[in-house]
């Protein structure tokens, strides 16, 4: 089944306490991204990737990296998470971020808690 | 700032009926636009979508509408099921710079039976 998988579902931590949050496809999509969903803000991106080893900041790239050392996978890092990173992360993933009638297909979600 | 807007944070609608769902978005260089379905403890999903160059799109009971000059998207949905009852948001992407999608701030729609 074709899907975008992150794990884990849910995460409490405390400040300070470095977390990775894993996103894997297996649709052999050429563009990855993670967005953050806030009350009354909606999806934020947080950053994005054109391909393999190629990564560009989105809206709200602060406190978070990326790597994308493999087609299949974009991980979420916070190096130092912080209170106002709790939050919802969604991966999502397109054929392509170039050609037009290619949508994003997103995972289920990350439930990030921050302490 | 927001460059995709949905000012309805919700909508009801009656079984049957037609549900109407609203955006509005503020950058030109906008050149694809899409419409996503959101369930609770769910990714979103995507619905349908048109490109700058098209007016309409339909698809099923789902038909989005796009007028550039206004800057408006909308989402029919015709007949409005009970299934429909979820969080949509509308989508935008500028792809001749950074191919970025931006999202609204997303309308939950209730369809009562």
């Amino acid at each position: 089944e074709a899907q975008v998988t992150q794990n884990p579902r849910y995460l409490i931590t405390v400040t300070g306490k470095k977390l990775t949050v894993t996103c894997s496809q297996n649709m052999n999509h050429e563009y990855m991204s993670w967005y953050r969903q806030d009350p009354g803000l909606g999806l934020r991106q947080i950053y994005y990737s054109m391909n393999v080893e190629v990564t560009d900041k989105g809206d709200v790239p602060e406190g978070y990296k990326v790597s994308r050392k493999e087609k299949r996978n974009f991980p979420l890092i916070l190096e130092s998470p912080s209170p106002n990173q709790t939050s919802l992360y969604f991966c999502a993933s397109s054929r392509s971020g170039v050609l037009l009638n290619s949508p994003l297909h997103f995972g289920n979600g990350t439930r990030l808690t921050v302490t | 700032d927001q460059q995709v807007k949905q000012n309805s944070p919700s909508l009801s609608v009656q079984e049957g009926r037609i549900s109407i769902l609203n955006c509005d978005y503020t950058n030109s260089m906008f050149d694809y636009f899409l419409w996503y379905k959101k369930y609770p403890a769910e990714g979103p999903t995507f619905l349908i979508s048109i490109s700058s160059i098209k007016d309409k799109n339909e698809d099923g009971r789902f038909t989005v509408f796009l007028n550039k000059s206004a800057k408006h998207l909308s989402l029919h949905i015709v007949p409005s099921q009970p299934g429909d009852s979820a969080v949509y948001f509308c989508a935008a992407r500028e792809g001749s710079t950074g191919n970025q999608f931006y999202f609204g701030t997303g309308t939950s729609l209730t369809v009562i039976p």
